[in-house]
């Protein structure tokens, strides 16, 4: 079993869509949970990351985190084209434990 | 704007030559990391390190080794290149202590003929 699930995609939506993308792990020791997003052909960026359980909003973002059953989901609302990206969730501290990544094509 | 650079964006080597990839920050990070990413198997962790002439091997060391003279400076070495070893090469650092995750290079493409 991988310590992080991530479910490949692709993902297709319309413009505007609300989407979820989500994640597993096996580690309960985890207590920061990040999310990335990578273009292609760039390297991954830094979109947010959470402390332990609950949830935290970015603008159109939000990152729930639900330690009790090892679930990471991230929320876009209103989606955009320039969301089209693939995203990786990545729980850890000092050493990163990165999901495949979700393939997200957001249509206009 | 901080950065980290790697040297090259595109690479063609041969098998069985050594390849150096070069990665530079400039964010006086203690941690620097190297992964590969290839389609499916998403990020794998090569070498890291958390601090200068330090090294410790990740989850795919083999075939790889890494040098850290200068805190700055990371970089990893191919010593004998096979063609599994074609594939994207990403250079990450980050802060010791601080949950603020990491910082990527923009990788280097390497293809192994």
């Amino acid at each position: 079993q991988k310590e992080v699930e991530q479910d490949p995609g692709p993902l297709s939506v319309p413009e505007g869509a609300i989407v979820s993308l989500n994640c597993t792990y096996s580690n309960s020791a985890f207590q920061y949970f990040m999310w990335y997003r990578q273009y292609s052909r760039k390297g991954p960026e830094l979109l947010m990351y959470t402390y332990s359980s609950g949830n935290k909003e970015d603008g159109r973002f939000t990152a729930q985190v639900d330690k009790s059953s090892k679930y990471i989901s991230l929320f876009i609302r209103d989606s955009q084209p320039s969301d089209s990206a693939t995203y990786l969730c990545a729980p850890g501290f000092q050493k990163l434990v990165f999901g495949t990544g979700t393939r997200l094509l957001v249509s206009p | 704007d901080v950065k980290v650079t790697q040297s090259s964006r595109y690479l063609v080597k041969r098998t069985g030559e050594k390849v150096f990839l070069e990665c530079v920050q400039d964010m006086d990070h203690e941690n620097m990391f190297w992964y590969r990413q290839d389609p499916g198997l998403g990020l794998r962790l090569i070498y890291f390190s958390y601090d200068v002439k330090m090294k410790e091997k990740g989850d795919i060391p083999e075939g790889y080794s890494v040098s850290r003279e200068k805190k700055e400076r990371f970089s990893l070495i191919l010593e004998s290149a096979s063609t599994n070893q074609t594939s994207m090469y990403l250079c990450a650092s980050s802060v010791s202590g601080a949950p603020t995750g990491y910082t990527f290079g923009s990788g280097t493409r390497l293809t192994v003929v």
